[in-house]
Formats: structure tokens, C-alpha cells, sequence
């Protein structure tokens, strides 16, 4: 079975850096698909951050792109985020998911992707 | 970017039939897909592709719209259900989530 676990520190202080790492198990990130980050904000709002491809290309939300790096370590099954010059509003809970399209009898979809697989998250503070 | 507006909460007895509604702001054709979440996990893919059922949810389970107006129906509600549902669409870049409906149980 698949399965993601991220890590990292729990407490950032702002204008840091904030460096997460998702560890997968069970499928191979250079096999297929594409490897996300998604944050959860205190009070539900979640937003998709960006993703790592199979081939390592990146594509990110334009809101944040300008802060993100999502980077890999295929030897290890690996990929990271870090974010960088964090405020407060950076403060969510963290976490990684495989992106996929949609497959219906053998027959991709590329314009439909949704998350299948998802780590348990992990909270970050950015505080001083 | 294309907002996706949830209901913020419902609540609902068990054996009732609820639905869960998602608009979208713009087109994402059927580009939507739904997610459950219970407090201290991760969320749980439900329905892709606006109806499509994930493997291992309950047939109790089932979305259904295209375009701007989607649907998530529960029937029958049972106590296990208690969580916030998110929709979530891909036809758009970048990808974006619905606030959440928080269903609670009478």
C-alpha cells in the first residue's frame, strides 16, 4: 500500500525558511504520477501549493511562486518543500499527496487530477 | 482563480439523505472531485470526476454535476459520517479547494 509521511520542524520563525520533507512508501515517485504539497490553514481554508513530477518537473501556485521550491531525492523516494521568508500567515498544517489523472477503462483524462493518497500532515508555526 | 463555495455546515439525522453542494466560480467541467475529512486526519478521497466512486467508499456515497454546480449525497447517513466534506477542482489552474461542509449528526 502507498504511503506518505511527511517531517520537518513543528516551529518556524518568520523570515525563515520552512523545509518539509515527504517520504513515500509502497510506489516508486519516478514511476509515474505527479507529488504534491497542500496546506490547511487554522479555520479549513486549504490550498494546493505545487507539485514534483515523475520526470522532476515543478509547477506551482502563482501565489506562491516567488517563495517555493519543491525539489526530490529519488535514491531515498523523497521529495521536499521549502518555503521561503514565512510570516504568521504561513502557520497551516502541512501535507503531502499523489496527484493522479483520471483513468477510465485504460483511457487517461489529463485534464482531471485529484489527490488519491495522503500523508497525515504536520503542523507548522511560524512564530518568534 | 476559480472559488468554490460549500454550505458551512449541516446536520442531519441518521438514515436521512443529505447533499453537499459545491458551485464553482467558473467552469471545470467535470473536473470535481470530493473529499472527506474527520478531525486529526488526512483527508480521504470519496468521488473523482464529479461522480465517479473511489474504491472501498460506500455505494452510499455519490456526486454528481458538471460545469459549475456539483453535488456530494450521502443516503443513508450513518454516525461514522461525521467529518467535513471538501470539494476540490482540477479543470482550472491552479488547482483549488471548497471551505469545507461540516456534517453533523442530530
Amino acid at each position: 500500500e502507498i504511503q506518505l509521511q511527511e517531517s520537518g520542524p513543528g516551529l518556524v520563525k518568520p523570515s525563515q525558511s520552512l523545509s518539509l520533507t515527504c517520504s513515500v512508501t509502497g510506489y516508486t515517485i519516478t514511476s509515474g504520477y505527479d507529488w504534491s504539497w497542500i496546506r490547511k490553514f487554522p479555520g479549513n481554508k486549504m490550498e494546493w501549493m505545487g507539485y514534483i513530477s515523475y520526470s522532476g518537473s515543478t509547477n506551482y501556485n502563482p501565489s506562491l511562486k516567488s517563495r517555493i521550491s519543491i525539489t526530490r531525492d529519488t535514491s531515498k523516494n523523497q521529495f521536499f518543500l521549502q518555503l521561503n521568508s514565512v510570516t504568521t500567515e504561513d502557520t497551516a498544517t502541512y501535507y503531502c499527496a499523489r496527484l493522479i489523472p483520471l483513468t477510465t477503462e485504460g483511457i487517461v483524462s489529463w485534464d482531471y487530477w485529484y489527490f488519491d493518497f495522503w500523508g497525515p500532515g504536520t503542523m507548522v508555526t511560524v512564530s518568534s | 482563480d476559480t472559488v468554490l463555495t460549500q454550505s458551512p455546515a449541516l446536520a442531519v439525522s441518521p438514515g436521512e439523505r443529505v447533499t453537499i453542494s459545491c458551485r464553482a466560480s467558473e467552469s471545470v467541467s467535470t473536473g470535481m472531485h470530493w473529499y472527506q475529512q474527520k478531525p486529526g486526519q488526512q483527508p480521504k478521497l470519496l468521488i473523482y470526476g464529479a461522480s465517479n466512486l473511489e474504491s472501498g467508499v460506500p455505494a452510499r456515497f455519490s456526486g454528481s454535476g458538471s460545469g459549475t454546480d456539483f453535488t456530494l449525497t450521502i443516503d443513508p447517513v450513518e454516525a461514522d459520517d461525521t467529518a467535513t466534506y471538501f470539494c476540490q477542482q482540477s479543470w482550472n489552474d491552479p488547482y483549488t479547494f471548497g471551505a469545507g461542509t461540516k456534517l453533523e449528526l442530530k
